[in-house]
């Protein structure tokens, strides 16, 4: 499966989108981008994943870019409770999902 | 939304016994399901794959004779870590595929079980 590259942390004003970068440069064509999230000793939580055209529901947005190097995780408005560790992991259809060391987002009050 | 439990969520052994974490898929049947370990401040590492009634399949420096994992129905996954030892502890967390249900081939995570042995 294609490494990712993410920021090792961010942060966010309560309120404001959160905008979560990815890097994934060797991704093969027909490998999804998996977006999870891990609140503090908690299994990680599914987001949202794409293959190639963007995605939207009722938790995030997932935008890829046209040559699908790279992708945006947007939560449109960040509360206390996104505070987490943000999971960025590109897999096959039935492939096992491994993960990075992912984004750590601090929501602001 | 599919839901997947883990037992104990915390336990404490002594050096040398053998722990069991039992794994179950609530609503849905997980045709494969997935062993995890977490040290403190680092990420998932995926310790084995299994598929129901068959071996489980354990990733590079997974030691299969330590860790037992038995994957008998589509609803039941267990881990058995046998002697444990104090680097033993950390945070193992199951996860399941539904395999036939409405959200084919999505997996989803259990809360994880925080093994610490003395």
């Amino acid at each position: 499966d294609a490494k990712t590259t993410q920021p090792p942390s961010m942060d966010c004003a309560e309120g404001r989108a959160a905008n979560l970068p990815c890097n994934h440069s060797t991704i093969s064509g027909n490998e999804y981008v998996y977006w999870y999230r891990q609140i503090h000793s908690q299994g990680p939580q599914y987001i949202i994943h794409g293959l190639k055209n963007n995605e939207t529901n009722e938790m995030a947005s997932l935008i890829i870019t046209e040559d699908r190097k790279s992708s945006t995780l947007i939560l449109p408005h960040a509360t206390l409770r996104d505070t987490a560790v943000y999971y960025c992991i590109v897999r096959v259809d039935e492939g096992n999902l491994f993960f990075g060391t992912g984004t750590r987002l601090t929501v602001i009050p | 939304g599919a839901v997947v439990s883990q037992h104990p969520s915390r336990v404490i052994c002594k050096s040398g016994t053998s722990v069991k974490i039992e794994c179950r898929s609530l609503d849905f049947q997980a045709t494969t399901m997935f062993w995890y370990r977490q040290f403190p401040k680092q990420s998932l590492m995926l310790m084995a794959t299994s598929n129901e009634g068959s071996k489980a399949t354990y990733e590079q420096g997974v030691e299969k004779d330590k860790f037992l994992i038995n994957h008998a129905s589509l609803t039941l996954s267990t881990l058995t870590v046998t002697s444990a030892h104090p680097e033993d502890s950390s945070f193992y967390i199951c996860s399941a595929r539904d395999g036939r249900g409405s959200s084919y081939n999505e997996q989803f995570f259990g809360p994880g079980t925080r093994l610490t042995v003395l």
